[in-house]
């Protein structure tokens, strides 16, 4: 089974400023890594995905991430943050098309004004 | 998502009784999957479904089953609620050759 680990459950940060989440997998072999926002009292919604290719992953509402195989590490950044970004963000991981998520326990950010 | 509803959205229980959780979806997948999400935990699988009539456990399924009779529909049974079952629970969905899943909205059932 794989291990998706969040190294930070809340990250506060001020409205305009960068923002970076953490997260790292377990497995070395080929995986496919998913970052999911879920706004309160929401389902989750897909932020971005990465399944090949480029390293870099830009999805919605400006946030990228970028996969680092060497460090098994799917960090989310976007430069500036508005504060309609509060939300609660989770790291997920995919080892086959159809195959269950891992989930990490998620990250709350709150942007502050 | 359109394409998946799940109801109730809240639920009240008392300790001891039967619940059913259903999850419809119109999208023709495959694969459907039963989640709880508590406080720092994330989320984790309870039940999942590879197609009609063929399902299988993840890793939190004491005290729950699930049935699945339609490709379209997919339930999840508290047999015996209990208060560790208080949670928000999430069905999700995805096909064969897709990666990713689509979410429902949630239900959030509280036992008393």
């Amino acid at each position: 089974a794989q291990s998706v680990t969040q190294l930070d459950s809340q990250v506060p940060v001020f409205e305009e400023a960068p923002v970076e989440l953490r997260c790292n997998y377990s497995s070395s072999v080929s995986v496919y890594l998913f970052w999911y926002v879920q706004y309160p009292n929401q389902g989750l919604q897909l932020l971005l995905k990465y399944l090949s290719g480029s390293t870099l992953v830009k999805g919605i509402n400006g946030f990228e991430a970028e996969f680092n195989k060497s460090q098994t590490s799917f960090h989310l950044r976007k430069p500036s943050v508005h504060i309609s970004d509060t939300a609660e963000y989770f790291c997920a991981v995919q080892d086959n098309p159809g195959n269950q998520f891992y989930f990490g326990t998620g990250t709350s950010l709150t942007v502050i004004p | 998502d359109a394409g998946i509803t799940q109801s109730p959205r809240h639920k009240v229980t008392e300790t001891g009784t039967p619940v059913t959780l259903r999850c419809h979806q119109t999208e023709n997948h495959r694969y459907m999957y039963w989640y709880r999400q508590d406080p720092g935990h994330g989320l984790r699988l309870i039940h999942y479904s590879y197609g009609v009539k063929d399902t299988d456990k993840g890793e939190v399924s004491d005290g729950y089953s699930v049935s699945r009779s339609k490709t379209e529909d997919f339930l999840l049974t508290l047999e015996s609620a209990t208060s560790s079952q208080t949670s928000v629970y999430f069905c999700a969905t995805t096909g064969a050759l897709n990666y990713g899943y689509t979410f429902g909205s949630g239900t959030r059932l509280t036992v008393v």
